[in-house]
């Protein structure tokens, strides 16, 4: 079975100011992970993924991610977040060979303050 | 090129009264889902399809039917409505046997049961 843990529901922020969003996951077999980000009344939109190789991985909007295996981690990290960034971020696991399944974490809100 | 579209939008409906979600892709994928988002519970797998005329149940199945008679659409039914079927539900879909393992979302159908 796979998990996902979002260690932190409510993150606060200045603008211009970095932030990390914490994720974490177990499973049994090779992993792939995903964050994907929510903005108020919309659908889910991929920023990153990790199938294989480089563990440091960057996506869209200035963000990137660092897989960290023995820590079994997935934190998402922007140097200098924007406004725009004001969301809801989801971290997900895929695990196993013939699974295309997602399991989602309960999400962490990225509140950016003027 | 649509992407994956939901109808309706929104609905609310009575106690027992029932209903049927549309989910539509034009990608040619296969593989399709259907997510409720709650609160602070983050994305749960109802139901999923891997082909044409197949389906399979996710983790929170109950209360919930579906359909897959043509590849591009995947129906979600509730016989009948339950408050507790409040939610935000999300339709996706994925390509099989692909490294990518994305998968794309709709932008989620609101259901308010009274």
């Amino acid at each position: 079975a796979q998990s996902v843990t979002q260690l932190d529901s409510q993150v606060p922020v200045f603008e211009e100011a970095p932030v990390e969003l914490r994720c974490n996951y177990s499973s049994s077999v090779s992993v792939y992970l995903f964050w994907y980000v929510q903005y108020p009344n919309q659908g889910l939109q991929l920023l990153l993924k990790y199938l294989s190789g480089s563990t440091l991985v960057k996506g869209i909007n200035g963000f990137e991610a660092e897989f960290n295996k023995s820590q079994t981690s997935f934190h998402l990290r922007k140097p200098s977040v924007h406004i725009s960034d004001t969301a809801e971020y989801f971290c997900a696991v895929s695990s196993g060979a013939g699974s295309y399944q997602l399991t989602f974490g309960k999400g962490t809100k990225l509140s950016v303050i003027p | 090129n649509a992407g994956v579209t939901q109808t309706p939008k929104f609905r609310v409906l009575k106690t027992g009264q029932s209903m049927t979600l549309l989910c539509a892709q034009d990608m040619n994928h296969e593989y399709m889902y259907w997510y409720r988002q709650d609160p602070g519970m983050g994305l749960r797998l109802i139901h999923y399809s891997v082909g044409e005329g197949t389906t399979a149940k996710g983790e929170v199945p109950d209360g919930y039917n579906v359909s897959r008679l043509k590849k591009q659409n995947f129906l979600l039914g509730l016989e009948s409505a339950a408050p507790s079927q409040t939610s935000v539900y999300f339709c996706a879909s994925s390509l099989p046997h692909n490294r990518l393992r994305e998968q794309y979302f709709g932008p989620g159908t609101r259901l308010t049961v009274t």
